[in-house]
Parts: structure tokens; C-alpha cells; sequence
């Protein structure tokens, strides 16, 4: 059971290049979110989701855009990278509300 | 005031020591209300859900206190595997209110 699989592990983007984190589950959660973890500081959220076809804005949502096409995937998109991208990305899910929130692996992403 | 409030530490004990954190919350409809542990750049886990009655998991206690808005963990016989960050995590139920505190450092000393 893979739980939720976050790829890549690592990347060094330059800046202004784009990409895609992916994320994957097979819980069968409908909630899903981004977060960004930078160096000793707290987890902030990026955008969520309810459910396939549904997203929205989390607390720092700009530079990032998402979708949610299927149950199992929530991919991150990057455009533009900035040097104030550089940080750790984690998708969690959700299997209801309330219930505790499980976490990839994480994407460690260097913008220079 | 922070919705999630933790004393950052870092907390420095000694194996077998008995160590606590408190974590305040600021908005009393919370409902739900967990500990995460952090290794140092990996992704948080669930170590325990806290339940109203407090609950116990081998040598860690949860413990919750509505009337003044504070959540406790409660470490016993310390190891140096319990080394970590320990996140308090409130959430009001709905999807994306789900409030991460910044973490307390532990760090057990042999």
C-alpha cells in the first residue's frame, strides 16, 4: 500500500523555468492539499481540494496553480519559478473531515 | 494571537527523562486535534489523535483541555529515537481549516 507518492524527490529549477509536482494516492481520500515547508519555519497551505473537479485557494496560493481531474492525482504546477519557491512541498490527504491529514514523502525544489 | 501556539524549544533532555509540551489554540469551535512528529527533513506523521477523555499510547499521553484551550503531550522514559520536532495540529472540522502549530524541538541527550 503506497499511501500518497510525491515525485520528484528533488529538483533544481532555474529561475523562470516551470514544472509539475506530482502527487498520488491510493486511499481513496477525496480532501487533498499542497503545503510548502520553508527551513525551520511552520507548514503553509498552498490550495486544497474536495474532491475530483474541485479546488481552491489555500494561504499563499500565487505562483502556484493545480487540478484535480481524478480521485488519486493533484498535481502542482509552477510557472515562473522564483527564488521564493525554493522550499519543501508536501501533499497530504484526507480521508473525512476531521481525521488526521497523512503526508508524502515530500519534493525538495531549489529555484537559483 | 497565533490560531496555533507551541513553545518552539528546543527541549533538551536526558534519555529516560519525562518530558512535556503544551500547544494553545486560539478558537474554541476547534474539534479535532492531533500530534504529528517531524524528523528533520522528512514529512510530518501522525503520532497520535487527542481525545477529550485523554488517551494513552505506550509511553505517550495526550491530554485535551476545552476550558482553557490547551493540548499537551506527555513523553515518558525519553529515548534518543524521540528526537524530532513535535507539531500540534487543530482543525475545526472543515477541510481547510486544519491548523499546523510550528513545532516544539526535542532533543534527548545520551
Amino acid at each position: 500500500n503506497a499511501g500518497v507518492t510525491q515525485t520528484p524527490k528533488f529538483r533544481i529549477l532555474k529561475i523562470g523555468q516551470s514544472m509539475t509536482l506530482q502527487c498520488t494516492q491510493d486511499m481513496n481520500h477525496n480532501y487533498m492539499y499542497w503545503y510548502r515547508q520553508d527551513p525551520g519555519m511552520g507548514l503553509k497551505l498552498i490550495y486544497y481540494s474536495v474532491g475530483a473537479g474541485i479546488t481552491d485557494k489555500g494561504e499563499v496560493p500565487n505562483g502556484y496553480n493545480v487540478s484535480r481531474s481524478t480521485t488519486e492525482d493533484f498535481p502542482l504546477r509552477l510557472e515562473l519559478a522564483a527564488p521564493s519557491q525554493t522550499s519543501v512541498y508536501f501533499c497530504a490527504t484526507q480521508g473525512g473531515l476531521g481525521s488526521p491529514l497523512h503526508f508524502g514523502n515530500g519534493t525538495r525544489l531549489t529555484v537559483t | 494571537r497565533k490560531e496555533v501556539e507551541q513553545d518552539p524549544g528546543p527541549f533538551n533532555v536526558p534519555e529516560g527523562a519525562t518530558v512535556a509540551f503544551n500547544c494553545t489554540y486560539s478558537n474554541s469551535a476547534s474539534q479535532s486535534f492531533f500530534w504529528y512528529r517531524q524528523d528533520c527533513r522528512k514529512e510530518p506523521k501522525l503520532l497520535m489523535s487527542v481525545y477529550s477523555s485523554g488517551n494513552e499510547d505506550g509511553r505517550f499521553t495526550a491530554q485535551l483541555n476545552r476550558a482553557s484551550q490547551y493540548i499537551s503531550l506527555l513523553i515518558r522514559d525519553s529515548k534518543l529515537s524521540d528526537s524530532a520536532t513535535y507539531l500540534c495540529v487543530v482543525s475545526l472540522g472543515g477541510y481547510q481549516k486544519v491548523t499546523f502549530g510550528t513545532g516544539t524541538k526535542l532533543q534527548v541527550i545520551p
